[in-house]
């Protein structure tokens, strides 16, 4: 069964600094997607990137982009220029492409210093 | 906002009692799916519909139920309530019902309470 593991329970950069949550995943597939949603106090669940496993390229979205390394079955998110809005708790979920569930992290809740 | 609406926001109810979730997908998408969220249990997937028939099924109780209606909108029926069932009820919707199809946009969700 595919499992995702999410170390890190909380995190705080200051503002205007980088920050790296790190997700890693296990799977026997090789044919995938990985997703990072953000979630903040309003709790409403916001898709900020993805990446087909089948891309090499790393997904880029604005200041978040990911570091995704398919053999260490690693998937991290990196946020650029730290912003209050930023604050959330972030989820990194797989998603393969023989089944229709998302499977989740357990979160790692950002707090962002002014 | 994603486009997908969620009623109600909040339901506070008793044990035993049974409650009705509901969701409308985003305009055009065919594919809704039901998630919990818990305190114990983190985000967990209950159930996917595909124009109105089942399509997978996750970790999703006897007592729960759903379906989806010819207008696209579903339901998520809980029943017998306990309270481990206290959650955060998400929708989400996507376009097809292929696992490759599009990502899934999630509606704010319905906070539930069993007292």
């Amino acid at each position: 069964a595919q499992t995702v593991t999410q170390s890190q329970p909380e995190m705080s950069v200051q503002e205007a600094e980088t920050v790296t949550l790190s997700c890693t995943y296990d799977t026997s597939e090789s044919d995938y997607y990985l997703f990072w949603y953000k979630q903040p106090p309003s709790r409403q669940m916001i898709l900020v990137i993805r990446q087909e496993a089948y891309k090499q390229q790393n997904a880029t979205e604005n200041r978040f982009s990911v570091n995704f390394q398919k053999a260490a079955k690693s998937f991290s998110l990196k946020i650029s220029d730290s912003q209050l809005g930023d604050a959330a708790m972030y989820f990194c979920a797989y998603r393969s492409n023989s089944n229709y569930q998302l499977i989740w992290g357990a979160g790692t809740k950002l707090i962002i210093k002014p | 906002d994603s486009g997908v609406t969620q009623t109600p926001k909040h339901l506070i109810t008793a044990t035993g009692q049974r409650v009705t979730l509901r969701c409308s997908p985003r305009s055009g998408d065919l594919s809704v799916y039901w998630y919990q969220q818990s305190l114990d249990q983190g985000l967990q997937f209950l159930i996917q519909y595909y124009n109105g028939e089942e399509r997978a099924k996750g970790n999703i109780l006897e007592r729960f139920s759903a379906q989806q209606f010819p207008d696209l909108h579903s339901e998520l029926n809980l029943s017998s309530l306990e309270l481990g069932d206290s959650a955060l009820y998400f929708c989400a919707s996507s376009v097809g019902g292929t696992p490759k199809s599009y990502e899934q946009y999630f509606g704010p969700g319905t906070r539930l309470t069993v007292t």
